[in-house]
């Protein structure tokens, strides 16, 4: 099966800046999640999504961060305005259920400057 | 609340010779608990999960891991590490009764394995 697929690989961006990440999850997986890893740190969940419904956005930052799911398949991950400290690989990652392993993409790495 | 530590930033060990990579959990109820290993600029990927039954699960690659309730650990183990096996790697878990908690990653173990 094809795996998570995410775009793009890489992004340099200066602060205040705007991005956009996509996410293609594996075909048939209901379940969504957005993951930050900062260098050194295992991942922490932004968001996940359970088909087009968000089930968990308690650690997204708000006011800056916002992700949409439409018609329950791909995803994208937006920041606006992007800070020094939103460097990092943002992770998508997609299971059959909540109790399913997780899929990894091979993530994108934003760096802010 | 639920956390996961793994207590060793960096792990060295002798191609051929045993490894062993630590992972401690806090729980409310019973935990549901993986493995992930993550090479170089790669995502994760998923070695093994423990949900209910024996205390000893084997995954892929040769890995296992064992559950200990009363130590309230799950360590990872391989009886003969290979140089290919280096890399960093992620014990996450998840409380079984609180259903409205997502899985919690540690920090991860740097595992070199040298030949």
């Amino acid at each position: 099966e094809a795996g998570v697929a995410q775009s793009p690989r890489y992004k340099i961006i200066e602060k205040r800046q705007s991005v956009a990440f996509w996410c293609n999850p594996i075909s048939g997986h209901a379940t969504l999640y957005w993951y930050q890893q900062i260098l050194g740190q295992g991942p922490k969940l932004l968001i996940q999504f359970q088909n087009n419904g968000v089930v968990d956005d308690s650690q997204l930052p708000k006011d800056r961060f916002s992700a949409e799911r439409l018609k329950g398949v791909d995803s994208t991950l937006k920041i606006q305005p992007a800070k020094l400290e939103d460097s990092a690989v943002y992770l998508c990652a997609s299971s059959l259920d909540r109790d399913s392993p997780l899929h990894f993409g091979n993530g994108t790495r934003l760096t802010v400057t | 609340a639920q956390s996961v530590a793994q207590p060793e930033d960096q792990v060295n060990v002798a191609e051929g010779n045993p490894l062993t990579v630590k992972c401690t959990y806090s729980v409310s109820g019973n935990p549901y608990l993986f493995w992930y290993v993550q090479y170089p600029n790669r995502g994760l990927q998923f070695l093994l999960k423990y949900i209910t039954g024996d205390n000893l699960v084997k995954g892929s690659y040769g890995f296992e891991a064992e559950f200990n309730k009363s130590q309230t650990s799950f360590h990872l183990k391989k009886p003969s590490a290979l140089v290919s096996d280096s890399a960093l790697y992620f014990c996450a878990v998840r409380d079984m009764v609180d259903y409205g908690q997502n899985f919690v990653f540690g920090p991860g173990t740097r595992l070199s394995v040298l030949p």
